[in-house]
Protein backbone atom coordinates (compact mmCIF):
# COMPACT_ATOMS: atom_id res chain seq x y z
CA UNK A 1 0.00 0.00 0.00
CA UNK A 2 0.62 3.59 0.01
CA UNK A 3 1.95 3.82 -3.45
CA UNK A 4 2.53 7.15 -5.19
CA UNK A 5 2.94 7.77 -8.52
CA UNK A 6 4.89 10.59 -11.05
CA UNK A 7 4.09 11.41 -14.37
CA UNK A 8 6.31 12.09 -16.36
CA UNK A 9 9.22 10.42 -15.37
CA UNK A 10 11.39 11.87 -17.70
CA UNK A 11 11.05 14.84 -20.09
CA UNK A 12 13.36 17.26 -21.91
CA UNK A 13 12.02 21.12 -23.10
CA UNK A 14 12.77 24.08 -24.43
CA UNK A 15 13.89 27.12 -22.71
CA UNK A 16 10.68 29.09 -22.23
CA UNK A 17 8.36 26.70 -22.67
CA UNK A 18 5.90 24.77 -19.44
CA UNK A 19 6.53 21.67 -17.97
CA UNK A 20 3.33 20.20 -15.77
CA UNK A 21 4.21 17.50 -13.24
CA UNK A 22 1.78 14.66 -11.95
CA UNK A 23 1.57 13.36 -8.80
CA UNK A 24 -0.95 11.37 -7.69
CA UNK A 25 -1.56 8.67 -4.11
CA UNK A 26 -2.75 5.24 -5.90
CA UNK A 27 -3.87 3.58 -2.97
CA UNK A 28 -4.77 6.47 -0.39
CA UNK A 29 -5.86 10.09 0.25
CA UNK A 30 -3.22 12.32 0.77
CA UNK A 31 -3.89 15.16 3.31
CA UNK A 32 -0.72 17.13 2.24
CA UNK A 33 1.36 16.95 -0.60
CA UNK A 34 5.25 18.11 -0.80
CA UNK A 35 7.47 19.30 -3.98
CA UNK A 36 10.99 18.90 -4.14
CA UNK A 37 13.91 19.59 -5.97
CA UNK A 38 17.15 17.65 -6.01
CA UNK A 39 20.28 18.25 -7.48
CA UNK A 40 22.90 16.26 -8.22
CA UNK A 41 24.41 15.13 -4.85
CA UNK A 42 22.81 17.43 -2.83
CA UNK A 43 19.84 16.69 -0.70
CA UNK A 44 16.37 16.99 -1.08
CA UNK A 45 15.45 20.52 -0.93
CA UNK A 46 11.66 21.02 -0.44
CA UNK A 47 10.20 23.54 -2.78
CA UNK A 48 6.59 23.37 -1.44
CA UNK A 49 3.62 22.14 0.63
CA UNK A 50 -0.12 22.33 -0.37
CA UNK A 51 -3.47 20.94 0.94
CA UNK A 52 -6.02 19.83 -0.65
CA UNK A 53 -8.46 22.59 -1.60
CA UNK A 54 -5.91 25.12 0.03
CA UNK A 55 -2.91 27.14 -1.37
CA UNK A 56 0.45 25.88 -1.37
CA UNK A 57 2.45 27.34 0.88
CA UNK A 58 6.43 28.44 -0.55
CA UNK A 59 9.87 27.67 1.04
CA UNK A 60 11.70 30.60 1.10
CA UNK A 61 13.65 31.66 -2.17
CA UNK A 62 10.98 29.66 -4.24
CA UNK A 63 9.28 31.68 -6.80
CA UNK A 64 5.30 30.97 -6.30
CA UNK A 65 4.53 32.08 -10.20
CA UNK A 66 7.45 30.09 -11.80
CA UNK A 67 6.48 26.79 -9.71
CA UNK A 68 2.52 26.51 -9.99
CA UNK A 69 0.78 24.30 -7.67
CA UNK A 70 -2.22 22.68 -7.76
CA UNK A 71 -3.65 20.07 -5.33
CA UNK A 72 -7.43 19.52 -6.43
CA UNK A 73 -8.59 16.72 -5.06
CA UNK A 74 -6.50 14.02 -2.19
CA UNK A 75 -5.12 11.99 -4.96
CA UNK A 76 -4.03 14.73 -7.18
CA UNK A 77 -0.95 17.67 -7.00
CA UNK A 78 0.63 18.83 -10.37
CA UNK A 79 3.60 21.36 -10.28
CA UNK A 80 4.26 23.55 -13.09
CA UNK A 81 7.53 24.72 -14.31
CA UNK A 82 6.40 27.98 -16.16
CA UNK A 83 8.98 29.25 -18.49
CA UNK A 84 11.46 26.72 -17.77
CA UNK A 85 14.70 27.50 -17.83
CA UNK A 86 18.29 25.46 -18.38
CA UNK A 87 19.10 26.25 -14.18
CA UNK A 88 15.34 24.40 -13.79
CA UNK A 89 16.68 21.33 -15.22
CA UNK A 90 16.85 19.46 -11.63
CA UNK A 91 14.52 15.88 -10.31
CA UNK A 92 11.71 16.90 -9.04
CA UNK A 93 10.25 14.63 -6.44
CA UNK A 94 6.42 14.80 -5.06
CA UNK A 95 5.67 12.87 -1.33
CA UNK A 96 2.34 12.33 0.18
CA UNK A 97 1.19 12.34 3.51
CA UNK A 98 -1.63 10.59 4.83
CA UNK A 99 -1.49 13.10 8.17
CA UNK A 100 -1.84 12.25 11.65
CA UNK A 101 1.04 12.01 14.32
CA UNK A 102 3.34 9.65 11.91
CA UNK A 103 3.10 11.61 9.21
CA UNK A 104 5.62 9.45 6.89
CA UNK A 105 6.11 10.41 3.86
CA UNK A 106 5.89 8.11 0.53
CA UNK A 107 7.68 9.27 -2.38
CA UNK A 108 6.96 9.05 -5.60
CA UNK A 109 9.63 8.00 -8.45
CA UNK A 110 10.67 11.62 -9.18
CA UNK A 111 10.59 13.48 -12.31
CA UNK A 112 14.17 14.17 -14.26
CA UNK A 113 13.56 17.48 -16.15
CA UNK A 114 16.45 18.92 -18.27
CA UNK A 115 16.03 21.99 -20.49
CA UNK A 116 17.90 22.77 -23.12
CA UNK B 1 18.90 27.65 12.54
CA UNK B 2 17.83 23.68 11.91
CA UNK B 3 21.07 21.87 11.01
CA UNK B 4 20.79 17.65 10.06
CA UNK B 5 24.76 16.62 10.22
CA UNK B 6 25.90 13.83 8.65
CA UNK B 7 29.00 12.10 6.81
CA UNK B 8 29.17 12.52 3.21
CA UNK B 9 30.35 9.08 2.13
CA UNK B 10 31.58 6.17 3.55
CA UNK B 11 32.99 2.87 2.51
CA UNK B 12 32.83 -0.92 3.51
CA UNK B 13 32.94 -3.86 2.66
CA UNK B 14 30.82 -7.04 1.70
CA UNK B 15 29.27 -8.81 4.62
CA UNK B 16 30.50 -6.63 7.54
CA UNK B 17 28.72 -4.00 9.66
CA UNK B 18 28.79 -0.29 8.75
CA UNK B 19 26.98 2.80 11.53
CA UNK B 20 26.10 6.21 9.34
CA UNK B 21 26.06 8.74 12.06
CA UNK B 22 23.51 11.80 12.01
CA UNK B 23 23.63 14.77 14.87
CA UNK B 24 20.36 17.57 14.70
CA UNK B 25 19.37 20.75 16.26
CA UNK B 26 15.52 21.53 14.91
CA UNK B 27 12.90 23.65 16.45
CA UNK B 28 11.31 20.84 18.35
CA UNK B 29 11.09 17.43 17.36
CA UNK B 30 8.24 14.76 16.24
CA UNK B 31 10.61 11.90 14.96
CA UNK B 32 13.52 11.13 12.58
CA UNK B 33 13.13 9.25 9.76
CA UNK B 34 16.19 7.23 7.78
CA UNK B 35 15.54 6.82 4.36
CA UNK B 36 17.62 5.28 1.44
CA UNK B 37 18.17 6.68 -2.15
CA UNK B 38 19.67 4.94 -5.08
CA UNK B 39 21.13 7.10 -8.10
CA UNK B 40 18.57 8.59 -9.68
CA UNK B 41 15.43 7.21 -7.76
CA UNK B 42 13.32 8.57 -5.09
CA UNK B 43 13.65 7.45 -1.29
CA UNK B 44 12.14 5.02 0.41
CA UNK B 45 11.32 4.46 3.94
CA UNK B 46 13.58 2.46 5.97
CA UNK B 47 13.14 3.64 9.76
CA UNK B 48 11.08 5.93 12.09
CA UNK B 49 12.25 6.55 16.07
CA UNK B 50 10.55 9.27 18.05
CA UNK B 51 11.18 7.39 21.58
CA UNK B 52 15.04 6.95 22.20
CA UNK B 53 16.49 3.49 22.29
CA UNK B 54 16.93 1.19 19.27
CA UNK B 55 14.47 0.00 16.42
CA UNK B 56 15.35 -3.08 14.80
CA UNK B 57 14.32 -4.51 11.16
CA UNK B 58 15.92 -6.88 9.86
CA UNK B 59 19.01 -6.15 8.70
CA UNK B 60 18.58 -3.13 9.41
CA UNK B 61 18.68 -1.06 13.33
CA UNK B 62 18.16 2.74 13.97
CA UNK B 63 18.90 4.09 17.31
CA UNK B 64 18.21 7.53 18.62
CA UNK B 65 18.85 9.75 21.54
CA UNK B 66 17.01 13.27 22.06
CA UNK B 67 19.19 14.42 24.47
CA UNK B 68 21.94 14.23 22.36
CA UNK B 69 20.27 15.50 19.77
CA UNK B 70 21.88 11.93 17.70
CA UNK B 71 20.65 8.71 15.73
CA UNK B 72 22.48 6.07 13.93
CA UNK B 73 21.49 3.86 11.20
CA UNK B 74 23.24 0.40 11.93
CA UNK B 75 23.44 -1.80 8.87
CA UNK B 76 24.68 -5.65 8.76
CA UNK B 77 25.44 -8.18 6.69
CA UNK B 78 26.16 -5.51 4.13
CA UNK B 79 25.36 -6.45 0.51
CA UNK B 80 26.16 -4.76 -2.48
CA UNK B 81 22.59 -3.47 -3.00
CA UNK B 82 23.03 -1.66 -0.05
CA UNK B 83 25.34 1.05 -1.81
CA UNK B 84 23.18 4.26 -1.90
CA UNK B 85 22.81 7.06 0.03
CA UNK B 86 21.24 7.37 3.47
CA UNK B 87 19.18 10.20 4.88
CA UNK B 88 18.60 11.46 7.81
CA UNK B 89 15.45 13.67 8.31
CA UNK B 90 14.34 15.26 11.20
CA UNK B 91 10.54 16.38 11.97
CA UNK B 92 10.30 19.51 13.42
CA UNK B 93 7.52 20.91 15.75
CA UNK B 94 5.61 22.37 12.47
CA UNK B 95 5.62 18.84 11.21
CA UNK B 96 7.98 19.79 8.49
CA UNK B 97 10.81 17.74 7.54
CA UNK B 98 14.15 18.69 7.77
CA UNK B 99 16.62 17.04 4.95
CA UNK B 100 20.33 15.91 5.88
CA UNK B 101 22.39 16.41 3.35
CA UNK B 102 22.88 12.33 3.00
CA UNK B 103 25.96 9.93 3.51
CA UNK B 104 27.08 8.28 0.50
CA UNK B 105 27.63 4.42 1.30
CA UNK B 106 30.11 2.29 -1.18
CA UNK B 107 29.85 -1.27 -0.51
CA UNK B 108 33.53 -3.11 -1.71
CA UNK B 109 33.81 -6.57 -2.13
Amino acid sequence: GAVVSQHPSWVICKSGTSVKIECRSLDFQATTMFWYRQFPKQSLMLMATSNEGSKATYEQGVEKDKFLINHASLTLSTLTVTSAHPEDSSFYICSASQGGDFNEQFFGPGTRLTVL
Amino acid sequence: GQNIDQPTEMTATEGAIVQINCTYQTSGFNGLFWYQQHAGEAPTFLSYNVLDGLEEKGRFSSFLSRSKGYSYLLLKELQMKDSASYLCAVMDSNYQLIWGAGTKLIIKP
